[in-house]
């Protein structure tokens, strides 16, 4: 069974450009979560989808947005690149929460 | 006071020592429980999960949740080097569907 599988590995982008990461879950999953782990500061809740719908936001600001296919396939989008933009973002993927999350390796993203 | 309080570290032990890391947290509410361990340049993978106040085994892990303390650990038991990475705690009220994730112990095992 594949994994979690993220898209770029890394990706370098300008202060004020857009970033799009993109994150396929375990086959028969529905719902992809989206993690920030920035140095020092842990893994931050970002948002929740389930069935196409956005369920939850994390507290970051409206430049950071995203949607879930109809395949259950995710893209997280960063407008307006900040320095502290800069950080590893991890998706993940579950059945539901009482099974715990499957996360994928990440994708590294850092701002010049 | 944040959710969740977990010893940032880094701890490191000689092989076969017997390790404890330890998280506390502040909201009642919270009801599911889990650890996860975190090697360099990958993403986190779920060692122990648990909902109840007790212990859990699982090989040389053990999970051990008390409720009325507001207090987890995990004990490794033979600390391998290939035990060597950061170990998350992580906690939800279920419902939520939301975890809510310790900042990480970094823990290295000597050969």
């Amino acid at each position: 069974e594949a994994g979690v599988t993220q898209s770029p590995t890394h990706l370098i982008k300008t202060r004020g450009q857009q970033a799009t990461l993109r994150c396929s879950p375990i086959s028969g999953h529905t719902s992809v979560y989206w993690y920030q782990q920035a140095l020092g500061l842990g893994l931050q809740f970002l948002l929740w989808y389930d069935e196409g719908e956005e369920r939850n936001r994390g507290n970051f600001p409206p430049r950071f947005s995203g949607r879930q296919f109809p395949n259950y396939s995710s893209e997280l989008n960063v407008n307006a690149l900040e320095l502290e933009d800069s950080a590893l973002y991890l998706c993940a993927s579950s059945w539901g929460l009482n099974y715990g999350y499957t996360f994928g390796s990440g994708t590294r993203l850092t701002v010049v | 006071q944040k959710e969740v309080e977990q010893d940032p570290g880094p701890l490191s032990v000689p092989e076969g020592a017997i390790v404890s890391l330890n998280c506390t947290y502040s909201n009642s509410a919270f009801q599911y429980f889990m650890w996860y361990r975190q090697y360099s340049r990958k993403g986190p993978e779920l060692l122990m999960y648990t909902y109840s106040s007790g212990n859990k085994e699982d090989g040389r892990f053990t999970a051990q949740v008390d409720k009325s303390s507001k207090y987890i650990s995990l004990f490794i038991r033979d600390s391998q080097p290939s035990d060597s990475a950061t170990y998350l705690c992580a906690i939800t009220q279920g419902g939520s569907e939301k975890l809510v994730f310790g900042k990480g112990m970094k823990l290295t095992v000597n050969p």
